[in-house]
């Protein structure tokens, strides 16, 4: 069964340092999202992208934040300058569109800021 | 107003028991609510979803009640086993938007 995955697993950075997630979400899809949950608190919504542009976004996602799309594959999600508030788990997901409404989530990046 | 309130925060139960967890939302735009499952060290993954025009969804042994006037939704699992346990996150969106609002999630705890 296709899957979105996600690299790296578990990253520990220092305060200020720059961060990228990766994610390959599933091949045949159109719609591209990233989600956080810090710990203890709820899934929140990052951004979507779509057509190779971002379509929405969060008051989270500020201008700290980018994502891109530098291939056929992959879907990135770059911190410039991490906060300690910035750790959290970071989930990658792809929906096919349409009216599917299905989001699937890959297994999470967690980021742990120091 | 973009608010989705789940409760309980956790729920143990009695391997065979009825597993009941809450969801209301605020937004009378959303017209699409889905229930996610997430176990530890996997992506959460969509259990059952429903739509307004449907008062409830059976899926299994997994039950989505809809109240649209009371703006509620639930999830029953009957039956529920050992396997069940894990966190279930519920959400809404618009459907089409991908959006999703997510409740703060439960986690159940089955014991066998």
């Amino acid at each position: 069964e296709p899957e979105v995955t996600q690299t790296p697993s578990h990253q520990v950075t220092q305060m200020g340092q720059e961060v990228i997630l990766r994610c390959v979400p599933i091949s045949n899809h159109l719609y591209f999202y990233w989600y956080r949950q810090i710990l203890g608190q709820k899934v929140e919504f990052l951004v979507s992208f779509y057509n190779n542009e971002i379509s929405e976004k969060s008051e989270i996602f500020d201008d700290q934040f980018s994502v891109e799309r530098p291939d056929g594959s992959n879907f990135t999600l770059k911190i410039r300058s991490t906060k300690l508030e910035d750790s959290a788990m970071y989930f990658c997901a792809s929906g096919l569109g349409g009216l599917s409404g299905e989001l699937f989530f890959g297994e999470g990046s967690r980021l742990t800021v120091l | 107003q973009q608010q989705v309130k789940q409760s309980p925060q956790s729920l143990i139960v009695q391997k065979g028991g009825i597993s009941i967890i809450n969801c209301a939302y605020e937004n009378t735009a959303f017209d699409y609510f889905p229930w996610y499952q997430h176990f530890p060290g996997k992506g959460p993954a969509l259990l059952i979803a429903i739509r307004p025009d449907v008062s409830e969804k059976k899926e299994g042994r997994f039950t989505i009640s809809f109240n649209k006037s009371a703006k509620q939704f639930s999830l029953h699992i009957m039956d529920s086993q050992p396997g069940d346990s894990a966190t279930y996150f519920c959400a809404a969106s618009v459907l089409g938007t991908y959006k999703y609002i997510f409740g703060t999630g439960t986690r159940l705890k089955v014991l066998a």
